[in-house]
C-alpha cells in the first residue's frame, strides 16, 4: 500500500529561522514520484516540486530545498530564512507507478501547519 | 495561462438540496480529478476521468454523489440530496498524463457548507 507520513502536525518558528518539514513514505513500487504542495490560508493547493524515485539529487529553489533519501524513504523540505508569507499547511504526496501495487493515484500526507511568527 | 477554474468558490445550502460543483481543467490536460478535503479525513480522491471517461470512482462516498465530464473543458460534481456531513472543500485538479509522475494542478476549491 502507499502511505505518506508527516509526523509534525504543527510547527512554529520565528521569522528568519530555518525550518525542515519531514516526510516519510512507503511504497512497494519500484518507480514512484514524490511531491510537495503548499496550502496557504486562502485555501488553494499550490504545487511546489516533483521528484522521481530514480533521481536522488537534492534540489534548491531560492529559499526552498528538498532532500530526497531513498535509504530512509524520506523527502524532507527545508525553508531557509523563513518569512511570514511561508505560513501555510504543507502537504507531501506520493504517486506510485503501480508496477508492484497496481495503484497509481496520488496519496497525500496529513500535512504540516507552519506558522512563521514575525 | 489559466489554471484550473472552479465555481462556485463558496456554497451554502440546506440539507436535502441538490448541489452542483463545476470545474474547467487546464486546456490540453487529459486527466481530471475530484478531491474532497476534510479535517477528519484529509485529502481524498473521489473520482478521476481520462479523456472525459470516468476511470476510477471508487472514492465516491455513496450514490448521492455523481460526476460527469461532458467535454474536455468541463466537469461537474453533483450531490443530491446533500447532507451536513458533506460539508468540506472540494478540489478539482487536472494533469496532462496519468502514467508516470505528471503533476496534478489544483483549482482554488469550492467550500461547501450544508446546514
Amino acid at each position: 500500500a502507499q502511505k505518506v507520513t508527516q509526523a509534525q502536525t504543527e510547527i512554529s518558528v520565528v521569522e528568519k529561522e530555518d525550518v525542515t518539514l519531514d516526510c516519510v513514505y512507503e511504497t512497494r513500487d519500484t518507480t514512484y514520484y514524490l511531491f510537495w504542495y503548499k496550502q496557504p490560508p486562502s485555501g488553494e493547493l499550490v504545487f511546489l516540486i516533483r521528484r522521481n524515485s530514480f533521481d536522488e539529487q537534492n534540489e534548491i529553489s531560492g529559499r526552498y530545498s528538498w532532500n530526497f533519501q531513498k535509504s530512509t524513504s524520506s523527502f524532507n523540505f527545508t525553508i531557509t530564512a523563513s518569512q511570514v508569507v511561508d505560513s501555510a499547511v504543507y502537504f507531501c504526496a506520493l504517486k506510485g507507478s503501480g508496477d508492484q501495487t497496481g495503484a497509481n493515484n496520488l496519496f497525500f500526507g496529513t500535512g504540516t501547519r507552519l506558522t512563521v511568527i514575525p | 495561462d489559466a489554471g484550473v477554474i472552479q465555481s462556485p468558490r463558496h456554497e451554502v445550502t440546506e440539507m436535502g438540496q441538490e448541489v452542483t460543483l463545476r470545474c474547467k481543467p487546464i486546456s490540453g490536460h487529459d486527466y481530471l480529478f475530484w478531491y474532497r478535503q476534510t479535517m477528519m479525513r484529509g485529502l481524498e480522491l473521489l473520482i478521476y476521468f481520462n479523456n472525459n471517461v470516468p476511470i476510477d470512482d471508487s472514492g465516491m462516498p455513496e450514490d448521492r454523489f455523481s460526476a460527469k465530464m461532458p467535454n474536455a473543458s468541463f466537469s461537474t460534481l453533483k450531490i443530491q440530496p446533500s447532507e451536513p456531513r458533506d460539508s468540506a472543500v472540494y478540489f478539482c485538479a487536472s494533469s496532462p498524463h496519468m502514467a508516470g509522475g505528471d503533476t496534478q494542478y489544483f483549482g482554488p476549491g469550492t467550500r461547501l457548507t450544508v446546514l
